[in-house]
């Protein structure tokens, strides 16, 4: 089982609908989860970050981590034409160490 | 704004040449930072965490002879690409974690071509 993983999509929405993106995270003991976007050709640009069970929200991005189910999910409401990129989810292991572990990305078109 | 950065963010280079990418913590200190490289249309991978002061960790299958790693300062770290290859083109990409949850933050990459 891959360590984290993400339906690579790609995931099409119409303008003005939820996206709602997914994955899953293999180590138990993982502390930290972060949702990344990244544009074609461009670096990955921190969306949210998730420590705690629930739903953390930010304008029109919405975090959700269940950490009993080991499953963490990024709602875009209103998605418009400018969401569309590569999301990345990431997790931090546990024990003390800094790396993230990456999923593969989901590819996001909203059309216009 | 930016919190890291990173210099060049193109080079073109021959073949067998070496080749110097410096990555920089703005305004915040970084005693690790972590290199990535990115094929076209593939995932992220990274290839080594740079600890200043001591050795770099390289994940595995990453030659640590041919990319060098010197994190000689709290703000600093340098990839270097020695006797560079055709097959070493692609998007090197640094990031740096800051802050309590140590969420790491994106450089805006290198974009390496080796003719």
């Amino acid at each position: 089982q891959k360590e984290v993983e993400q339906n690579s999509g790609p995931l099409s929405v119409p303008e003005g609908a939820i996206a709602s993106l997914n994955c899953t995270y293999s180590d138990r003991v993982s502390q930290s989860f972060f949702w990344y976007r990244q544009y074609s050709g461009k670096s990955p640009e921190l969306i949210m970050s998730i420590y705690s069970n629930g739903d953390k929200e930010d304008g029109r991005f919405t975090a959700q981590l269940n950490k009993a189910s080991q499953y963490v999910s990024l709602l875009i409401r209103d998605s418009q034409p400018s969401d569309s990129a590569t999301y990345l989810c990431a997790v931090k292991r546990g024990g003390g160490s800094e790396k993230l572990v990456f999923g593969k990305g989901t590819k996001l078109t909203v059309n216009p | 704004g930016a919190v890291v950065s990173q210099h060049p963010s193109r080079v073109i280079c021959k073949s067998g040449t070496s080749v110097k990418i410096e990555c920089r913590s703005l305004d915040f200190q970084a005693t690790t930072m972590f290199w990535y490289r990115q094929f076209p249309k593939k995932s992220l991978m990274l290839m080594a965490t740079s600890n200043e002061g001591s050795k770099a960790t390289y994940e595995q299958g990453v030659e640590k002879d041919k990319f060098l790693i010197n994190h000689a300062s709290l703000t600093l770290s340098t990839l270097t690409v020695t006797s560079a290859h055709p097959e070493d083109s692609s998007f090197y990409i640094c990031s740096a974690p800051r802050d309590a949850q140590e969420t790491q933050y994106f450089g805006p990459g290198t974009r390496l071509l080796v003719l």
